[in-house]
C-alpha cells in the first residue's frame, strides 16, 4: 500500500538551528510532492511542493526541500529557524494520476526562542 | 476574499445528533475533498468530488455522507454523532484532482 512517513514526530530547536525534516514515500508511479505547514489554531497552507524539473525546491519562508527520486525522499530544509517557525509540517504525495493524495502523519516544530 | 470557506467554525453537539459542515470555494477549482484531522494531528483524507462524483472514498462509516449541490460547495452531513466523531474537519479543494490542495480553516466539532 502506497504511505508517506515522516519519522520526526516532535521537533524542538533553538532560534538560528538549521531544520532538516524527514519524508519518505512509497509509490512506484510518478509523483507530485508536497510540504504543507499548520501554525497553531490555523488551516494548513502550502510551503512549497516538487512536480518535476529541479529537484531542488524553494518555497516560502527560506524553506527548501530536495527531491532525492532513488530514495524516495523528499525531506524538508531550512538553514536557520525563527520562533515563529513553530507548527505542524505535513509531507503529502499525489499520484500523477490524481486519485490518490497521502499526508504523513506530521512532524510538530516547536522553536524556543 | 476567502478562497475556501467552511461553516461553522466550530460545532458543539450532543451524541446521536445530525449536523452538517458546509464548504465553499471560490476558486474555481473542479475538486473538493474533506479531511479529518484528530487530536494527534494526523489527517485523514474522507472524501473527494470532481465535477460531481465522488472519486475516492476511503473507510469512514456511512453515517458520513458528503453531499456537492454545484461545483463550488462540498457539505458534509454527518448522521448520529459519536464522541469518536470529536476532531477537526478541513475542507480543500484543487484545480485538478492532482494539483495544489487549498484548505479552508477549518471546523472543531465536539461530540458531548
Amino acid at each position: 500500500a502506497q504511505s508517506v512517513s515522516q519519522h520526526n514526530h516532535h521537533v524542538i530547536l533553538s532560534e538560528a538551528a538549521s531544520l532538516e525534516l524527514g519524508c519518505n514515500y512509497s509509490y512506484g508511479g510518478t509523483v507530485n510532492l508536497f510540504w504543507y505547514v499548520q501554525y497553531p489554531g490555523q488551516h494548513l497552507q502550502l510551503l512549497l511542493k516538487y512536480f518535476s524539473g529541479d529537484p531542488l525546491v524553494k518555497g516560502i519562508k527560506g524553506f527548501e526541500a530536495e527531491f532525492i527520486k532513488s530514495k524516495f525522499s523528499f525531506n524538508l530544509r531550512k538553514p536557520s529557524v525563527q520562533w515563529s517557525d513553530t507548527a505542524e509540517y505535513f509531507c503529502a504525495v499525489n499520484s500523477r494520476t490524481g486519485n490518490q493524495f497521502y499526508f504523513g502523519t506530521g512532524t510538530s516544530l516547536t522553536v524556543i526562542p | 476574499d476567502t478562497a475556501v470557506s467552511q461553516t461553522p467554525k466550530y460545532l458543539v453537539t450532543q451524541m446521536g445528533n445530525d449536523k452538517s459542515i458546509k464548504c465553499e470555494q471560490n476558486l474555481g477549482h473542479d475538486t473538493m475533498y474533506w479531511y479529518k484531522q484528530d487530536s494527534k494531528k494526523f489527517l485523514k483524507i474522507m472524501f473527494s468530488y470532481n465535477n460531481k462524483e465522488l472519486i475516492i472514498n476511503e473507510t469512514v462509516p456511512n453515517r458520513f455522507s458528503p453531499k456537492s449541490p454545484d461545483k463550488a460547495h462540498l457539505n458534509l452531513h454527518i448522521n448520529s454523532l459519536e464522541l469518536g466523531d470529536s476532531a477537526v474537519y478541513f475542507c480543500a479543494s484543487s484545480q485538478f484532482s492532482s494539483e495544489t490542495q487549498y484548505f479552508g480553516p477549518g471546523t472543531r466539532l465536539l461530540v458531548l
